[in-house]
């Protein structure tokens, strides 16, 4: 079985600023992960994922993850957010071992502030 | 192409109805999944279609809830006997096998 752990429910952060939402899992098999981001009234849309080989993966829109095996986790990180980037995160892994099915964590809304 | 469509897009039914929920997953596409998303619980796997294999069931709630795929394509959730607590939005995803999942709008279900 899978579990995700996203801490923080609510990131505010102003615009052109770091920011890094966090995601840690636990799982017994080999896993899969994904960040997948939920714009206000929109459905939910991929952002990255990673599957095997580098572990640090980006998305088109300037976001970055690492996945770090040693320290089950899978962080979200932009050099410099956009108020476009206000959005609810959620962080996910699908375990290779059968169905595939995504589990998610609670969610971490990111308030970008002018 | 098109993508994953779900209808209605909105449902709101009294408590003991029965209610059908409609994907449309993306053509070509040979799983099918379907989860919900509530204040409560967040996001929550619910069930899995593989082309032929038996489906995995393992995040129906209740054996009031039951969904089937008819000719590997379109999918029907099923809620009987509705509850409060299964106000949600249900989303449908499809993939190419294990591929990355695409999600549909969802269906916002609402039971007075």
């Amino acid at each position: 079985a899978q579990s995700v752990t996203q801490l923080d429910s609510q990131v505010p952060v102003f615009e052109e600023a770091p920011v890094e939402l966090r995601c840690n899992y636990s799982s017994s098999v080999s896993v899969y992960l994904f960040w997948y981001v939920q714009y206000p009234n929109q459905g939910l849309q991929l952002l990255l994922k990673y599957l095997s080989g580098s572990t640090l993966v980006e998305s088109i829109n300037g976001f970055e993850a690492e996945f770090n095996k040693s320290q089950t986790s899978f962080h979200l990180r932009k050099p410099s957010v956009h108020i476009s980037d206000t959005a609810e995160y959620f962080c996910a892994v699908s375990g290779m071992d059968s169905s595939y099915k995504l589990i998610f964590g609670s969610g971490t809304r990111l308030l970008v502030r002018p | 192409g098109a993508g994953v469509s779900q209808s209605p897009s909105n449902k709101v039914t009294e408590k003991g109805k029965d209610v059908e929920l409609r994907c449309d997953p993306i053509s070509g596409h040979t799983a099918l999944y379907w989860y919900r998303q509530s204040l409560g619980q967040g996001l929550e796997f619910l069930i899995y279609f593989q082309g032929n294999s038996a489906p995995d069931k393992s995040g129906l709630p209740s054996d009031r809830f039951s969904a089937e795929r008819t000719g590997g394509s379109v999918s029907t959730l099923t809620i009987q006997r509705t509850q409060q607590e299964d106000s949600a939005v249900y989303l449908c995803a499809s993939s190419f096998f294990q591929d990355t999942q695409y999600f549909g709008p969802g269906t916002r279900l609402t039971v007075l």
